[in-house]
């Protein structure tokens, strides 16, 4: 079976623009959540999305926006880049959500790098 | 109150030592610890994981000792290996799915 997959790989964009990083779940699993990871620290917390309805939400601005479509993939967007955007993006996907829910797998992760 | 610390950050052992990596953790709504492995530029890969109403897990040459009053968790790797040398994350699953993560430890187990 198929993991979580993300796409692009890597990206380069320069200040001030706009963009949308993609996520596929893992076939079965109605959560995604999104996390961003700078070089050398743990994962920090977005966003999470469950049947489509937004269940979460970390320590991020505004201009950080996702959306999960009807087959559970999910994107993320990002508005007016700043350099302290650039990073790795992961998504990851869960089979249920809240209390007693299974075990987060993670994608392999987008690297955003803004110049 | 969010915030999961984790010890060492960088740690170098023998090849068929034991690898110890230590966190702690504030907040008692927090009703999940997983590990999770990371290589450079890949995604973290789910290691073992264990529920605050157990006291230890074991699966493989990894552990995960669990002490509920202390509010402490540690990952013990036994019979190191090279291929073990990667970051290590814990985390605590708090309100929903929103999982918390430690800054991460270095290993390197050398041959």
């Amino acid at each position: 079976d198929a993991g979580v997959t993300q796409s692009p790989t890597h990206l380069i964009k320069t200040r001030g623009q706009q963009v949308t990083l993609r996520c596929s779940p893992i076939s079965g699993h109605k959560s995604v959540s999104w996390y961003q990871q700078v070089l050398g620290q743990g994962p920090q917390f977005i966003f999470q999305y469950y049947e489509k309805e937004e269940r979460g939400r970390g320590n991020f601005p505004d201009r950080f926006s996702a959306r999960q479509f009807p087959n559970y993939s999910s994107e993320l967007n990002v508005n007016a880049l700043l350099l302290g955007d650039s990073a790795l993006y992961l998504c990851a996907s869960s089979s249920r959500s809240g209390q007693g829910a299974g075990e987060q797998y993670f994608g392999p992760g987008t690297r955003l790098t803004v110049t | 109150q969010q915030q999961v610390k984790q010890s060492p950050q960088s740690l170098i052992v023998q090849k068929g030592g034991i690898s110890i990596i230590n966190c702690a953790y504030e907040n008692t709504a927090f009703d999940y610890f997983p590990w999770y492995q990371q290589f450079p530029g890949k995604g973290p890969a789910l290691l073992i994981a264990i529920r605050p109403d157990v006291s230890e897990k074991k699966e493989g040459r990894f552990t995960i000792s669990f002490n509920k009053s202390a509010k402490q968790f540690s990952l013990h790797i036994m019979d190191s290996q090279p291929g073990d040398s990667a970051t290590y994350f814990c985390a605590a699953r708090g309100h929903g799915q929103n999982f918390v993560f430690g800054p991460g430890t270095r290993l390197s187990v050398l041959p």
